[in-house]
């Protein structure tokens, strides 16, 4: 079963502070995308990464895929109270596409 | 209306009972899929249909549950004699193509006591 291990699970800062959310794997993912997902919300795409080694960035948020394409992060440059949520990686692999695996998420909490 | 619709919003049933999910999709996106969310866990899968047809029905956790999209648009998920472990919010969503990106419904919160 391919898991897609996500850490920290909880996560509660101050405003303007830094934070990294790891997403990790033993499996090669040909794609691998990552969600916001706000309470009584279904999950919103946040980017989608295909390429190993590629970094995407949007706005304080920048998007690294790992070199093998098994592990990907999520840093946010001085959170905003507005970056609280649940945070999702989800995996697509070569052979089955079209289902996504997911992580189990991190819930993030940055207070005023 | 424009994105990915779930009715109803929340639904509380008594063990025992059958209970219908309802996904009204983007208009024109053939994937539709359905999943199931607990407190704190990621999405888990439960079926993929492209079109009419159900391309991938392997994350149904068994047969009391069955989902149907006759038309190729609505999708309905059935659950039969409902347990308390069925308790969760069930998503919906829909993307123009199979492995294109897919846009979540609200989702509906089923409560079973």
């Amino acid at each position: 079963t391919q898991l897609l291990e996500q850490s920290p699970q909880f996560l509660s800062i101050q405003e303007g502070e830094n934070l990294t959310v790891y997403c990790n794997s033993s499996s090669v993912f040909s794609s691998l995308q990552w969600y916001r997902q706000e309470p009584g919300e279904g999950p919103v795409l946040l980017v989608t990464v295909v390429t190993g080694g590629e970094v995407k960035k949007l706005k304080r948020l920048t998007f690294q895929f790992g070199d093998a394409r098994k592990d990907s992060s999520l840093h946010i440059t001085a959170a905003q109270p507005g970056d609280t949520g649940l945070y999702l990686c989800a995996g697509r692999n070569a052979g089955n596409n079209r289902k996504l695996i997911w992580g189990l998420g991190t819930s993030l909490a940055v207070n005023p | 209306g424009a994105g990915v619709s779930q009715t109803p919003s929340n639904k509380v049933t008594e063990k025992g009972k059958y209970v219908e999910l309802r996904c009204d999709p983007i208009s024109g996106h053939t994937a539709l899929y359905w999943y199931r969310q607990s407190l704190g866990q990621g999405p888990e899968f439960l079926i993929y249909f492209q079109g009419t047809g159900a391309a991938d029905d392997s994350g149904l956790p068994n047969d009391r549950f069955f989902a149907v999209r006759p038309e190729g648009s609505v999708s309905t998920l059935k659950i039969q004699r409902t347990e308390r472990g069925d308790s969760a919010v069930y998503l919906c969503a829909s993307s123009p193509q199979a492995n294109t990106e897919a846009f979540f419904g609200q989702g509906t919160r089923l409560t079973v006591v």
